[in-house]
């Protein structure tokens, strides 16, 4: 069965700082996306990045940046030099392949970054 | 281009009432999902169509939720009658036309029900 892990519930950091959220996830295919979305305060689930599980190339946008992992069945995601408008609930979601393979999203993390 | 619209953006109800909740999805999506979200929780799926056939409706409790998609392009979620424990955000997403392409969402309907 297909699961992710956002072990960390609430992150604080200040300002500038650099920040990781982790993402684990279990799947028995061999063929599976992964995503990370945002959710600001507003509520809207806001896009970020989507990686199919051929493609283990770090990637890099801006102050973020994504490392997936096969081996650990990780895929982290950092904010470099934090703002306070990076404040918001982190999900990272897994789909696998196939017409019902609907996305499975992680519990989130709350990221709180403070001036 | 227009995103996900969703209406209303709130409702307060009385449990054994019924609501009713809109979405209107990105133009040239095939596929529409409801997602419930309870608070502290990620979005769990309700129901997947695809054009106006649903795909997936295996976790959709069906003796007081149902959903339509008539023209194969927007669709009505209906609760009737309410319980206190669906007290949630509904969001709505749509894709291209698989699950694995990029949903976006709409910003969602926030339910409580006293």
């Amino acid at each position: 069965a297909q699961k992710v892990t956002q072990a960390q519930t609430e992150i604080s950091v200040v300002e500038k700082e650099d920040v990781t959220l982790d993402c684990v996830y279990e799947t028995r295919d061999t063929t599976y996306y992964l995503f990370w979305y945002k959710q600001p305060p507003s509520g809207e689930l806001v896009f970020l990045i989507r990686r199919n599980s051929f493609d283990e190339q770090n990637e890099i946008s801006g102050r973020y940046s994504w490392n997936f992992q096969k081996s650990t069945s990780s895929f982290n995601f950092t904010i470099t030099a934090s703002q306070v408008v990076d404040s918001a609930v982190y999900f990272c979601a897994l789909s696998e392949g196939g017409s019902q393979g609907n996305l499975i999203f992680g519990k989130g993390t709350k990221l709180s970054v403070k001036p | 281009e227009a995103g996900v619209a969703q209406s209303p953006r709130y409702k307060i109800i009385e449990k054994r009432q019924s609501v009713a909740f809109w979405c209107n999805p990105i133009s040239g999506h095939a596929t529409l999902y409801w997602y419930q979200q309870i608070l502290g929780q990620g979005p769990k799926l309700l129901i997947q169509f695809q054009n106006n056939g649903v795909v997936d409706d295996s976790q959709l409790p069906k003796d007081r939720f149902s959903a339509e998609r008539l023209k194969g392009v927007d669709s009505t979620l209906k609760i009737q009658p309410a319980k206190l424990e669906d007290s949630a955000v509904y969001l709505c997403a749509s894709s291209l036309v698989t699950p694995q392409e990029t949903q976006y969402f709409g910003p969602g309907t926030r339910l409580l029900v006293l």
